[in-house]
């Protein structure tokens, strides 16, 4: 089975910090990765479809970069915000077969007023 | 409004007994997937479809089964074979292969006593 770690696993910071996470993963065969935001009691839903190597995408306060030779992504977010804390999930697809993802375990946001 | 939807959004059965959980899209997808979600793992893939009338088991499979005999619907029916079938379970569906996020409902909490 495929390793796609998150970390950290979970992160309280106060309104207003900026933080980061980290998504890991095998280098070998990249095809794609996909950032989520799982809110609580909502479903799952795309933040960002990441394909190439050096991409940086940016969706107001929340970034993500992608490089693919060491196998790793970082999501960023400037001035978190209350309405910020979920869980975001990185998922990993790789080439070469059915382009099934698989997920990583998440990392809990978690910002204070 | 294009979606997937899920029912029921909870569940509960006696031990021994099967029980269908129902996944619905109008995003005219041709993929759909089955997740199962304990406490403290991540996303794990228990079946997916990639046309209808097909379908492959995924990393967690023994104790479940699935039909897709329309391109809108994707039952999964868990059986008196899964050892440990209390769980939260999510749907999702996409664009078929490729680099396409995916649509996820918004889940079902199935608690087996």
């Amino acid at each position: 089975i495929l390793n796609v770690e998150q970390s950290p696993q979970s992160l309280h910071v106060q309104e207003g910090d900026s933080t980061n996470f980290t998504c890991s993963f095998p280098s070998s065969n990249f095809y794609a990765l996909h950032w989520y935001r799982w809110e609580t009691a909502k479903s799952p839903e795309a933040l960002f479809v990441m394909t190439l190597n050096g991409d940086e995408k940016k969706k107001g306060r929340i970034s993500a970069t992608l490089n693919t030779k060491e196998g790793y992504s970082y999501l960023y977010i400037k001035g978190s915000q209350p309405e910020d804390s979920a869980t975001y999930l990185c998922a990993l697809k790789r080439g070469g077969g059915s382009y099934i993802p698989t997920f990583g375990r998440g990392t809990s946001l978690i910002v204070h007023p | 409004d294009g979606g997937i939807t899920q029912s029921p959004k909870y569940l509960f059965r006696k031990e021994g007994q099967n029980v269908t959980l129902s996944c619905e899209q109008n995003l005219n997808h041709d993929a759909m997937y089955w997740y199962r979600q304990d406490p403290g793992q991540g996303l794990r893939l228990i079946y997916y479809s990639q046309i209808v009338n097909d379908f492959q088991k995924g990393d967690i499979a023994e104790g479940y089964s699935v039909s897709r005999e329309k391109k809108e619907s994707f039952p999964l029916t868990v059986t008196s074979a899964q050892k440990n079938p209390t769980a939260f379970y999510l749907c999702a569906s996409s664009i078929s292969g490729g680099r396409y996020e995916q649509y996820f409902g918004p889940g079902t909490r199935l608690t087996v006593t």
